[in-house]
């Protein structure tokens, strides 16, 4: 089966343009998550899905970021305007729901450099 | 508040010498506990997880960790490193229950010859 997978991999943009990053989870899971990984910051979690609806979304750090999830198949979050500090690694994943230990799947990441 | 506790950024370890990675957690509900590994430029691949039972639990790569409810530990080790085994390493904590994992910040390995 395939994994997580993200897109693109490697974006740089400069500042004030906008940003999206897409997610395909796995097929059958029910869940899926956006994180974003910095060096001063670690792995925070900025917003989840259940069925495709937005479970919490408390981690989103400013209107700038907005996540959708149009279909099971599908997710991308959306920085609009890109800022220097919004520079990190973002990771999506998933998992399924019913006979889960909790564990995520997670992708490869989308490295984002703001200029 | 829930949390999650690396104590170390960064180890250096001999090739062939023995490996403990140290992680805390503060968490309301029975924890499910993870460790994961990242390889640079990589995502995050699982290791091991305990959720219930045998508090000691084996994963992959030769890597075991032990639940400590009393301590509120997680630590991982491995009896004798290899070189392939520098990565990152996070300790992360969650339930079954449909919520994210929490994770702590990381520690990194580094193995010399």
């Amino acid at each position: 089966d395939a994994g997580v997978i993200q897109s693109p991999r490697h974006e740089v943009t400069e500042m004030g343009q906008e940003v999206t990053l897409r997610c395909k989870p796995i097929s059958g899971h029910d869940y899926l998550f956006w994180y974003r990984q910095t060096m001063m910051r670690g792995l925070e979690l900025l917003i989840y899905f259940n069925n495709n609806v937005p479970i919490d979304d408390s981690g989103m750090p400013e209107d700038r970021f907005s996540a959708k999830m149009p279909n099971a198949s599908f997710s991308t979050l959306k920085i609009q305007p890109s800022e220097p500090r919004d520079s990190a690694v973002y990771f999506c994943a998933s998992r399924p729901d019913r006979g889960s230990s909790g564990e995520l799947f997670f992708g490869e990441g989308s490295r984002l450099t703001v200029l | 508040a829930q949390s999650v506790t690396q104590p170390d950024i960064h180890i250096t370890v001999s090739e062939g010498a023995s490996l403990e990675l140290r992680c805390n957690y503060s968490y309301g509900a029975t924890p499910y506990l993870f460790w994961y590994v990242q390889s640079p430029g990589q995502g995050l691949q699982l290791l091991l997880k305990y959720f219930s039972g045998d508090t000691l639990v084996q994963g992959i790569k030769g890597f075991e960790a032990e639940f400590k409810r009393s301590q509120s530990s997680f630590n991982l080790r491995k009896p004798s490193v290899h070189w392939s085994d520098a990565a990152e390493y996070f300790c992360a904590v969650g339930n079954q229950a449909g919520t994210a994992l929490i994770f702590g910040k990381g520690t990194t390995l580094s193995v010399s010859s």
